[in-house]
């Protein structure tokens, strides 16, 4: 079983539309992160948590929310979709180290296409 | 602030000759430096990573990478491709804190012809 898990996979839907995409991991890390995939500009942070208490925006948070239900969980939803908001979401999980940065591990990714 | 440059948006190369994709970094300290590679429709994986240590890192399927600071690059190579190489390549930094978060360079998609 993959240990970052992303639902859904693929998903279209209508401008103006709200829509949340989750987020799962078996890693037992304490960090996830949501991050978005444009042609050409590789993956740009949207939002960050380091513990379930601890949320913060990325370079491109507009536009979105997150919520940390649980270590294992962080759910990014866009409240009222746009266009230019079709994109490749990703979802990843590092551990917790001292003054240092540790790997992340990416999931699978969800195909967004927003009307 | 950090920041990554990826100098070529494709390379192109015929199976079996050395693959070179270069990344030059811009960081305030020691920075922590990952290549990942996107292979089409998969998620990414990490390919190598540069945590102060020796400045020649080697990664998984032949991949390797030399850290240089006086030239603040820190190039991929593989001394032959294989068709399984064609994909997209990340180069990645990140400032050695434990609140630090990666900046992605924007990509070079490597193109394997037989």
């Amino acid at each position: 079983d993959a240990d970052v898990t992303q639902t859904p996979r693929n998903r279209i839907t209508k401008t103006g539309k709200r829509i949340m995409l989750e987020c799962s991991q078996t890693k037992g890390h304490d960090r996830m992160y949501w991050y978005r995939q444009d042609p050409g500009l590789g993956l740009r942070l949207i939002y960050y948590s380091f513990d379930v208490k601890d949320i913060n925006k990325g370079e491109i948070s507009d536009g979105y929310s997150v919520s940390r239900q649980a270590q294992a969980k962080f759910s990014l939803s866009l409240e009222s979709a746009i266009p230019n908001q079709t994109a490749l979401y990703f979802c990843a999980t590092s551990e917790t180290l001292a003054g240092a940065t540790d790997t992340q591990y990416f999931g699978p990714g969800t195909r967004l296409t927003v009307l | 602030a950090q920041s990554v440059t990826q100098l070529d948006s494709h390379v192109s190369v015929s199976e079996g000759t050395p693959v070179l994709l270069r990344c030059n970094y811009s960081s305030s300290y020691s920075p922590s430096l990952f290549w990942y590679v996107q292979h089409p429709n998969k998620g990414l994986q990490l390919l190598l990573k540069y945590t102060s240590a020796a400045t020649l890192v080697k990664g998984i399927n032949g991949f390797e990478a030399e850290f240089k600071k006086s030239e603040t690059s820190f190039h991929l190579t593989k001394p032959s491709a294989h068709m399984s190489d064609a994909a997209e390549y990340f180069c990645v930094v990140s400032e050695p804190s434990g609140y630090s978060t990666l900046t992605f360079g924007k990509g070079t998609m490597l193109l394997v012809s037989p």
